[in-house]
């Protein structure tokens, strides 16, 4: 089966630096995804890893390491509407993404 | 051009009525996803169309069911509705890239 874990809830403050960790277990595995939900939206697709590494986009980076089972999403210069939820998703083969259960960011003033 | 789109954006049901949901998705995909949401809890995959017939199904039980039309448009059917089935029902399309899904705004379903 897939699991993916991410924290539930992390609170930063408006300006600073916040990571995002997922660790996956995974039968089979294409690549790690991020999206961000807005309270009452649709996610939306930010990020997406194949390979070990950093990829940079603006003020979001994600990083991946394929042999640790570990990803993250790094979020810079922190802004009060970046306040969401954060999902990390996993392609295990041919089948759909899988999602984990979010991590809900609070940007504080 | 224009994003996945879904109907309707509410519905109130009651114990053991049907419902149908629908989706267009984003010209050119082949692809529709269905996943429900529950109220603070992540996306549970429901099911996976790509080019007309169903690929893959999550774990959920056999009321809930869906197809994709010629026009890759989908629609999800939910039978004999039971109250833990209130949450919000996203549906998402992909082109060759499945890894990035397109999300439509979804369908907030209350059953009471």
């Amino acid at each position: 089966g897939q699991s993916l874990e991410q924290p539930s809830e992390v609170t930063a403050v408006e300006g600073a630096i916040v990571q995002i960790n997922c660790t996956y277990q995974t039968s089979g595995f294409y690549g790690l995804s991020w999206y961000q939900q807005h309270d009452g939206g649709a996610p939306t697709f930010l990020s997406y890893n194949a390979l070990d590494g950093l990829e940079e986009t603006g003020r979001f980076s994600s990083f991946l390491s394929r042999s640790d089972s570990y990803g993250y999403l790094l979020l810079q210069e922190l802004q009060m509407k970046d306040s969401a939820s954060y999902f990390c998703a996993v392609k295990p083969g041919n089948t759909p993404l899988v999602f984990g259960k979010g991590t809900r960011l609070s940007v504080i003033a | 051009e224009a994003g996945v789109t879904q109907s309707p954006t509410h519905l109130i049901k009651t114990r053991g009525q049907q419902v149908t949901l629908r989706c267009s998705p984003i010209s050119g995909h082949t692809s529709v996803y269905w996943y429900q949401q529950a109220l603070g809890l992540g996306l549970q995959f429901l099911l996976w169309y790509d080019e007309g017939e169903e690929r893959n199904r999550g774990n959920f039980p056999p009321r809930f069911s869906g197809r994709q039309f010629p026009n890759y448009s989908s629609e999800l059917n939910v039978n004999a509705l039971e109250l833990e089935d209130s949450a919000l029902y996203l549906c998402a399309s992909s082109s060759l890239a499945p890894n990035e899904q397109f999300f439509g705004p979804g369908t907030r379903l209350t059953v009471l």
